[in-house]
């Protein structure tokens, strides 16, 4: 099963805009990470945020992490038709078992 | 690249047969994840090997087996195989589980 859920399932903007994705999980967590997967191929590992961090930082992308709501976002900024791809948040309770949430789409229109 | 290789890349199997999937691991890395991922859905965790012993399995049936071998590389062994096994299955590697690496995985269509 799923740990939970991202929003919005879909996203569609144009190049230039901020993209933010948000992403809530159900149990406790020793860390969260974002990954990105282009057209159902292999995921790429874009940030990871500890569970004693609340914000973190990597090029284009900001990461918030609030345990207390157990929720994530990810901000992309001055998107580019590159990141046309889905992106998912995973936790991992240490055990070495990331537990998925179902994705969101993002179109970046050139 | 991430180094972590999986073959083949694509596969079409009949239901009741029986498929190996293989993937080499990221130099260096001693663990070894296998994800699920039906079309449309996030990944799901189906086992992890660490120094080739199973160390955590996700919530699927005993005809999902897995393998380590001496080098870190791994197969997933599916038998009896059923149409909703037909889904990409991805490899992950790691040194100690936190991030992970993934490779391209195998797209597995059963008939």
């Amino acid at each position: 099963s799923q740990q939970g859920e991202e929003d919005p399932q879909a996203l569609s903007i144009q190049e230039g805009e901020n993209a933010t994705m948000n992403c809530s999980y159900k149990t406790s967590i020793n860390n969260l990470q974002w990954y990105r997967q282009n057209s159902g191929r292999g995921l790429v590992h874009l940030i990871l945020i500890r569970s004693n961090e609340r914000e973190k930082h990597s090029g284009r992308l900001r990461v918030t992490l609030d345990t207390s709501k157990k929720s994530s976002s990810l901000l992309i900024t001055a998107s580019r038709a590159a990141d046309t791809a889905s992106y998912f948040c995973a936790t991992d309770d240490n055990t070495g078992k990331l537990i998925f949430g179902q994705g969101t789409t993002l179109q970046v229109k050139p | 690249e991430t180094g972590v290789t999986q073959s083949p890349t694509h596969l079409i199997k009949t239901r009741g047969q029986q498929v190996t999937l293989r993937c080499s691991s990221q130099s260096g890395h001693n663990t070894v994840s296998w994800y699920q991922q039906a079309l449309g859905q996030g990944p799901q965790f189906i086992f992890q090997y660490y120094r080739e012993e199973e160390n955590g399995r996700g919530n699927f049936p005993p005809r999902f087996s897995g393998l380590q071998f001496p080098n870190y590389s791994s197969e997933l062994n599916v038998n009896a195989l059923e149409l909703d096994d037909s889904a990409l299955y991805l490899c992950a590697s790691s040194l100690g589980g936190y991030k992970q690496f993934f490779g391209p995985g195998t797209r597995l269509t059963v008939l």
